[in-house]
């Protein structure tokens, strides 16, 4: 499968620990881009990159939010300090010149 | 910065009959792509069709076609004999030219009545 592939695709956490998710975009794709999705709504941008660059992050990123692809390829989202309201659906797409493909995502649950 | 708005958070079909699905965007750019998504509960999102903005012919794909209205900032999805399969939650989206960042619209949900 050759598509864009995220890790894990659930994840429970108690409020106040420290997740992190990975995901694999397809490999010749430069950009990578991180959104959020609650139950209900669209999906909200947090950041992209643009190889290796994080060219741009959302206020919804807060501080305790952190994002890297250290060598343009995957990328890696962390989220310090948990709360209830970071439960949801954290999606990664991946594209080259328009041509967009999104992952399955990684759903979280902070109990 | 851009916007995208879905005025119809739910919409019922018989199977067989044709419906169509709103969406508005605002925007100062010129370059831009505009896309429907499709996302069942199975959270995938799946392009359903795609729609550049300096091209004035409206994209077909098989049952799904759209009425791209630039001026009038409109961009409305028409599914064609509905099958249950496209039961769904519909995305509107707009992708900047320059970096294909996505933004969403918050969605229509479709039922397809049998």
């Amino acid at each position: 499968d050759t598509g864009v592939s995220q890790d894990p695709r659930h994840k429970i956490t108690k409020r106040g620990q420290n997740v992190t998710f990975r995901c694999d975009p397809i490999s010749e794709h430069n950009r990578l881009y991180w959104y959020r999705q609650t139950l209900g709504q669209g999906p909200e941008f947090l950041t992209y990159f643009q190889n290796e660059a994080q060219l741009e992050k959302s206020r919804l990123l807060s501080d305790r939010f952190s994002a890297e692809r250290p060598k343009g390829s995957f990328s890696t989202l962390e989220i310090q300090r948990t709360e209830q309201g970071d439960s949801a659906m954290y999606l990664c797409a991946s594209s080259l010149s328009g041509a967009l493909h999104f992952g399955n995502g990684t759903r979280l649950t902070v109990t | 910065a851009q916007t995208v708005t879905q005025s119809q958070p739910e919409m019922s079909v018989q199977e067989a009959e044709t419906v169509t699905l709103s969406c508005t965007y605002d925007t100062s750019e010129s370059d831009y792509y505009l896309f429907w998504y499709k996302q069942p509960p199975s959270r995938q999102m799946i392009l359903v069709i795609r729609q550049e903005a300096y091209k004035q012919q409206n994209a077909t794909e098989n049952r799904f076609s759209v009425n791209f209205q630039k001026a009038a900032k409109s961009f409305s999805l028409k599914i064609s004999d509905s099958q249950l399969g496209d039961a769904a939650m519909y995305f509107c989206a707009y992708i900047r030219y320059r970096d294909d960042k996505i933004i969403f619209g918050k969605g229509t949900r479709l039922h397809i009545l049998p």
